[in-house]
């Protein structure tokens, strides 16, 4: 069985500040894929970054980066001098590899960015 | 990535009307797409998955009979919600199944009064 949790619930920061989402996963496969996705208030889902297992270098873009480390089954995702517009809810989420594999989402952290 | 597009965005329908919704991939074929649900403040979660040219196959505790899924088509799968009643009033959202990648279509508001 697969599991994802995401012990942060809301979070609220003030703009500029950094702040981590953190992401703790479980799963007995071996080869799987992790997930992050933004979702505004519109309600699309927005695709961030996706890492799969024997990958575990860690990733910047822009203001945004990921630290993945296998040995504690964490993807955490850190937004640098956040903005406003960073508020929405983010998901983290897993897959594994096969036929039909499914999604599984943690149950989302709310960030707000106060100016 | 691959396009999906989902219709409607959003509609509102009395209690005991249908409503279908309607997912395509626009630049590939998708054999298999998931429904996911998702109701307010909360996360994702899996529905039904839909096969094309077979039965779709349900989580545990949603209606079949009462969430229709067909999926005809490699490039069409859509959800009919029937009999709607206000509880089934939440944000629905189809992905196709890709073997490494996970997009989704823009999403469904549905409520229902």
């Amino acid at each position: 069985a697969q599991k994802v949790t995401q012990a942060q619930t809301e979070i609220s920061v003030v703009e500029k500040e950094d702040v981590t989402l953190d992401c703790v996963y479980e799963t007995r496969d071996t080869t799987y894929y992790l997930f992050w996705y933004k979702q505004p208030p519109s309600g699309e889902l927005v695709f961030l970054i996706r890492r799969n297992s024997f990958d575990e270098q860690n990733e910047i873009s822009g203001r945004y980066s990921w630290n993945f480390q296998k040995s504690t089954s964490s993807f955490n995702f850190t937004i640098t001098a956040s903005q406003v517009v960073d508020s929405a809810v983010y998901f983290c989420a897993l897959k594994y590899t096969g036929a039909n594999s499914k999604l599984t989402f943690g149950k989302g952290i709310t960030l707000s960015v106060r100016p | 990535g691959a396009v999906v597009s989902q219709h409607p965005s959003w509609v509102i329908c009395k209690s005991g009307t249908s409503v279908k919704i309607e997912c395509r991939s626009l630049d590939f074929q998708a054999t298999t797409m998931f429904w996911y649900r998702q109701f307010p403040k909360q996360s994702l979660m899996l529905m039904a998955t839909s096969n094309e040219g077979s039965k779709a196959t349900y989580e545990q505790g949603v209606e079949k009979d009462k969430f229709l899924i067909n999926h005809a088509s490699l490039t069409l799968s859509t959800l009919t919600v029937t009999s709607a009643h206000p509880e089934d009033s939440s944000f629905y959202i189809c992905s196709p199944f890709l073997e490494r990648e996970a997009f989704f279509g823009q999403g469904t508001r549905l409520t229902v009064v």
